[in-house]
């Protein structure tokens, strides 16, 4: 059974710092790997997603993630943070590139520091 | 564009009262799927349908819940008999229909449960 860990349940980083959000997933096969956030009371958006091709995503925001499988690593970068992107982040992994359910991981809670 | 659409925001129930959150899909897409989120977790897969089948259930709990997406009209996740653990955000998403591959989930903004 494919699983998501995501490592840290709280970040705290200062506005205008870089921020790395880790993910690890456990699949047999090549995942579909993607990353959602979710402001409070929201539903979730879409950052970005790996299906195959360049290891490096560009996304939403201004934010990317690497795909490593050596690491089985999916983890989630954006270069300066800014207040607005205090919110709950989500990865989340699939089988079927998202024709099928989405298993996720337990979330990051980002908060940002003025 | 309208997105996926989700009624009522927020439910109240009581005990053994029945509940029931529908979800619009974006329009033209025809797979929906169900999850669930409890408090302080990631959201669960619980159901994947498209119109008028039920495609995977292994998420769904084996006795109160059941959802249907009819052929025409919302798709609906019915909960009979709530419980308090049943307290919960409900979120539904839509994909396209193509059957492709490389799709995307697209969320609704959940409805919150709260069981008295």
């Amino acid at each position: 059974a494919q699983s998501v860990t995501q490592p840290d349940i709280h970040i705290t980083v200062s506005e205008g710092a870089s921020l790395e959000l880790r993910c690890n997933y456990s699949y047999g096969a090549t995942p579909y790997l993607f990353w959602y956030v979710q402001s409070p009371g929201q539903g979730l958006q879409l950052l970005l997603k790996y299906f195959s091709g360049d290891t490096l995503v560009q996304g939403i925001k201004g934010f990317e993630a690497e795909f490593k499988r050596s690491q089985s690593s999916f983890n989630l970068r954006k270069p300066s943070v800014h207040w607005s992107d205090a919110a709950e982040y989500f990865c989340a992994v699939s089988s079927g590139g998202g024709a099928d359910g989405l298993t996720f991981g337990k979330g990051t809670h980002l908060i940002i520091q003025p | 564009n309208a997105g996926v659409m989700q009624n009522p925001r927020h439910l109240v129930r009581r005990r053994g009262q029945e509940a029931r959150l529908r979800c619009s899909p974006v329009k033209g897409h025809s797979h929906v799927y169900w999850y669930r989120q409890l408090p302080e977790e990631g959201l669960k897969f619980m159901v994947y349908l498209q119109k008028e089948n039920i495609i995977d259930e292994s998420g769904m709990p084996k006795e109160r819940f059941s959802a249907e997406f009819p052929k025409e009209g919302p798709s609906i996740l019915r909960i009979q008999q709530v419980v308090r653990g049943d307290s919960a955000a409900y979120f539904c998403a839509s994909s396209p229909s193509e059957g492709l591959v490389q799709e995307t989930q697209y969320f609704g903004p959940g409805t919150r449960l709260l069981v008295l």
